[in-house]
């Protein structure tokens, strides 16, 4: 079936630290892929996303490049702040339909930040 | 603020009880979604309405229903309550149904279950 993995965190950082949180996917046929993120209180926001292999979503100074041969679509970012500290989801959804919603998540990679 | 409103914030009950969480989605968006977040299962999705018609399915037990109302708000009722219920229950809008439509989550109900 369809599923997301990606890399446990917490992670931390120095600030202006380079940033990759690993995401790797199993799925059948094209699934579209993307990134959100979820504030300390708050729900998840859409960072990026790519809909089709060799794209790269790009938002706030992070980028992910969907790969098809690797099954990966790694978020990177090459200086991290403080307030880049938050949760990260890596997450697919099956070209099928159309429908958004049923996206299926990675468990979650904290992020913190230290100044 | 993504504008979608989940209301209670924060809920505790007790096993066999039933409740009831309500989400306004933000305005002029005619999807709604359900997701529940728990440490050990992660963000699931458990169902999606579109302009009051069910549209998808995800992990969503029996004892679980939605609907989304006329005037767009939806409500997740979840009843004969375990411990395992407990968990975050966050709703999500979006204007329409294709990947070109975000998903604007709300900021959740959580759901404690003695």
């Amino acid at each position: 079936g369809n599923s997301v993995t990606q890399m446990e965190g917490p992670v931390t950082l120095s600030e202006e630290a380079f940033l990759t949180i690993n995401c790797t996917y199993t799925a059948t046929g094209y699934p579209s892929l993307f990134w959100y993120v979820q504030y300390p209180g708050e729900g998840l926001q859409l960072l990026l996303k790519a809909t089709k292999a060799d794209d790269k979503g790009s938002n706030k100074g992070f980028e992910a490049t969907y790969r098809k041969e690797t099954t990966s679509f790694h978020l990177e970012k090459g200086s991290v702040q403080v307030s880049d500290s938050a949760v990260y989801f890596c997450a697919l959804n099956r070209n099928y339909g159309g429908s958004q919603g049923n996206l299926i998540f990675g468990k979650g990679t904290k992020l913190s930040v230290k100044p | 603020d993504s504008g979608v409103t989940q209301t209670p914030k924060h809920l505790i009950t007790a096993t066999g009880q039933r409740v009831t969480l309500r989400c306004s989605p933000r305005s002029g968006d005619l999807s709604v979604y359900w997701y529940q977040q728990s440490l050990d299962q992660g963000l699931q999705f458990l169902i999606q309405y579109y302009n009051g018609e069910e549209r998808a399915k995800g992990n969503i037990l029996e004892r679980f229903s939605a609907q989304q109302f006329p005037d767009l708000h939806s409500e997740l009722n979840l009843s004969s309550l375990e411990l395992g219920d407990s968990a975050l229950y966050f709703c999500a809008s979006s204007a329409g149904q294709g990947l070109d439509s975000p998903l604007h989550f709300g900021n959740g109900t959580r759901l404690t279950v003695t």
